[in-house]
């Protein structure tokens, strides 16, 4: 079975540009969590979404977006970055966050490490 | 008041030794807790996760559940160099849609 995959890698990009962050969840996870990590504020939430709804957000700016796709592949975007917005963005799929065994159980992507210049 | 607290260590522990790693919350409405384990360089990985008050034994590790002083450990026996990683806890909120992690213990396995 195929785990989280995340593009780009890497990328680097320069202050004031916007950048696309994808994210293709385990077959059959409907919920698909972002998480920002910096070696000083440590994991980050950013937002989940289960079923194509934002159901939470963290205490992160509106250049911070995300959306998800009917077949739960999930998406972010960082628009305007800044100097601060450099980091590593983990993605991370859940069967679902709510109800039954194994409930919030978290699988990351290798995530996708952003430098901003 | 951060929502989920740990000590950052590092932690040195002698190999062989148990290697104990604590975690405190702030949501009382909590019900889902986790520890994941990051290599440097890595991901998170899901080592175990913890849904009742009590113990929960998978191999050398052992996860402790106390909801009422709104505490969560992971006990490692027998601990090996490959445990030496940075330990995170997680904690699924009362809204159950949102996971929140601590800043993380670093682990170190000493020969």
């Amino acid at each position: 079975k195929a785990g989280v995959t995340q593009t780009p890698r890497y990328l680097i990009k320069t202050r004031g540009q916007q950048v696309t962050l994808s994210c293709s969840p385990i077959s059959g996870h409907r919920s698909v969590s972002w998480y920002q990590q910096t070696p000083g504020q440590g994991l980050q939430f950013l937002f989940e979404y289960f079923s194509e709804t934002q159901r939470n957000k963290g205490n992160f700016p509106g250049r911070f977006s995300g959306r998800q796709f009917s077949n739960s592949r999930s998406e972010m975007n960082v628009s305007t970055l800044e100097l601060g917005d450099s980091a590593l963005y983990l993605c991370a799929s859940s069967l679902a966050l709510a109800g039954g065994p194994d409930t919030g159980e978290l699988f990351f992507g290798e995530g996708s490490r952003l430098t901003v210049l | 008041q951060k929502e989920v607290e740990q000590n950052s260590g590092p932690l040195s522990v002698p190999e062989g030794a148990i290697a104990s790693l604590n975690c405190t919350y702030s949501d009382r409405g909590s019900q889902s807790f986790f520890w994941y384990r990051q290599y440097s360089g890595k991901s998170p990985e899901l080592i175990m996760s913890i849904y009742s008050n009590g113990d929960k034994e998978d191999g050398r590790f052992t996860a402790q559940l106390n909801k009422a002083s709104q505490y969560v450990s992971l006990l490692i026996r027998d601990s090996q160099p490959s445990d030496s990683a940075t330990y995170l806890c997680a904690v699924m909120d009362s809204s159950a849609s949102k996971i929140i992690f601590g800043s993380g213990t670093r682990l170190s396995i000493r020969p």
